[in-house]
């Protein structure tokens, strides 16, 4: 067991540029769920995957955001147009009952 | 809908007491502790299902009270790497095991 793995850790992209992270879960784990979180925050719901199926979307998410979890394994989160408001740490997290974080990748949008 | 945490920081002595509180407007099914250092990944601490049940491991234990849709945790005895930030996390009855974490509560542990 590696744990939760997310790549890269860190990401500066220029405004108007897409990106795409990436999570490894725990492999047993059928739960997978992606956060946001800003300077002082706690973390906040993006989505959450069970196994391929995504099952739940924030509404807080806007379009240009969009994750899949092809055949249950590891997922991306990619954000389109990026804008200086999207720098956050984007963390992932994968469960059975606990849920365990990656490090997480740090966006700077600049 | 996000819990409310108090205090927000918190400055002890090592071998000093403290008590994290979380509070909900909703309905719960469970609570989830994680704490957190700076630039790392929260690490989580426990979880707690309703039923007003007591957890604990080492000196670090939290309950549950279901009809005030409260949860604290006790940190008994701090140690240094009890520093860092607390969070609590939520989960309404969904069955999704999505989590609506706290703002979050300090806590610096000094010699």
């Amino acid at each position: 067991d590696t744990g939760v793995s997310q790549n890269p850790r860190h990401k500066i992209t220029k405004r108007g540029q897409n990106v795409t992270f990436r999570c490894d879960p725990i492999s047993e784990h059928n739960r997978l769920y992606w956060y946001r979180q800003t300077l002082g925050q706690g973390p906040e719901f993006l989505t959450y995957f069970q196994n391929e199926a995504q099952l739940e979307k924030s509404r807080l998410l806007s379009d240009r955001f969009s994750a899949e979890r092809p055949k249950g394994s590891f997922s991306t989160l990619e954000i389109q147009r990026t804008e200086q408001g999207d720098s956050a740490m984007y963390l992932c997290a994968s469960a059975e009952t606990e849920a365990f974080f990656g490090q997480g990748t740090r966006l700077t949008v600049v | 809908q996000q819990p409310v945490q108090s205090p927000q920081a918190v400055i002890l002595r090592e071998g000093e007491d403290a008590v994290i509180n979380c509070s909900s407007s909703k309905a719960l099914y469970s609570v989830h502790w994680y704490r957190q250092k700076h630039g790392e990944a929260p690490v989580f601490l426990m979880i707690l299902l309703k039923g007003g049940e007591q957890k604990g491991h080492d000196k670090i234990s939290a309950s549950f009270n279901e009809k005030k849709q409260q949860s604290s945790l006790y940190l008994t005895a701090s140690q240094l790497s009890y520093s860092g930030t607390y969070f609590c996390g939520t989960e309404i009855p969904s069955n999704t095991g999505k989590l609506i974490f706290g703002q979050g509560t300090t806590l610096q542990v000094k010699p």
